[in-house]
């Protein structure tokens, strides 16, 4: 497809757990970004690459969380030792170079931490 | 530091009548300021966007946003809305490289 692919959709797991949530951004574009959005709540920025490297990542919210972008193209969010605070719908988007491009997003990945 | 307020969380209104969502942006610098649409069970999609140059963007569905820098406002605008246009609504502002997100609006348009 054309649009920025989110795998999984849905991933419910156990506190204490390890979890990877995986982002297949928009061929071409170089900037990708993952945001994380609870109930009632705007999408809440946690980091930004462009390219393989770590543009900004100042809204990671400790060191549980992690991403990587080791070719530039897909992305995978890292989370250690779960906790049930973060359930949440995790979204990724992307956009193509240039100055304020707009941001395409996936449909996101809905984490729940029992 | 940039933030972005939503003033209603909520807007209930009938089909064909206006609708007005309002968005209020803090910055101490230019700004590019975004809405975007997230209709149930779907991703966010760009309504409309404000770089420069005309402070009145017309976006897609008939949507319309008014830049007002001495107000510090981006208020999203539509003359007659339709059922399908119940959805949740973010404002948004840039922010080096990324976007800072309100909190949304959720559009109810009834019957």
């Amino acid at each position: 497809g054309a649009g920025v692919s989110q795998t999984p959709s849905n991933k419910v797991t156990e506190k204490g757990k390890y979890v990877e949530l995986r982002c297949d951004p928009i061929s071409g574009h170089t900037a990708l970004y993952w945001y994380r959005q609870s109930l009632g709540q705007g999408p809440e920025f946690l980091i930004y690459f462009q390219g393989t490297g770590a543009a900004d990542d100042s809204g990671l919210p400790n060191d549980r969380f992690f991403a990587v972008r080791p070719e530039g193209s897909v992305s995978t969010l890292k989370i250690q030792r779960t906790e049930r605070g973060d359930s949440a719908v995790y979204l990724c988007a992307s956009s193509p170079p240039g100055p304020a491009g707009e941001l395409f997003f996936g449909e996101g990945s809905r984490l729940t931490v029992l | 530091a940039q933030s972005v307020t939503q003033l209603d969380s909520q807007v209930p209104v009938f089909e064909e009548a206006p609708v007005e969502l309002r968005c209020n942006y803090s910055s101490s610098v230019s700004v590019y300021l975004f809405w975007y649409v997230q209709y149930p069970n779907q991703g966010l999609q760009l309504l409309l966007k404000y770089l420069s140059g005309s402070t009145l963007v017309k976006g897609i569905n008939g949507f319309e946003a008014e830049f007002n820098k001495s107000q510090t406002s981006f208020h999203l605008r539509k003359p007659s809305v339709h059922i399908s246009d119940t959805a949740e609504y973010f404002c948004a502002v840039s922010l080096s490289e990324k976007l800072v997100f309100g909190k949304g609006t959720k559009l109810t348009v009834n019957p």
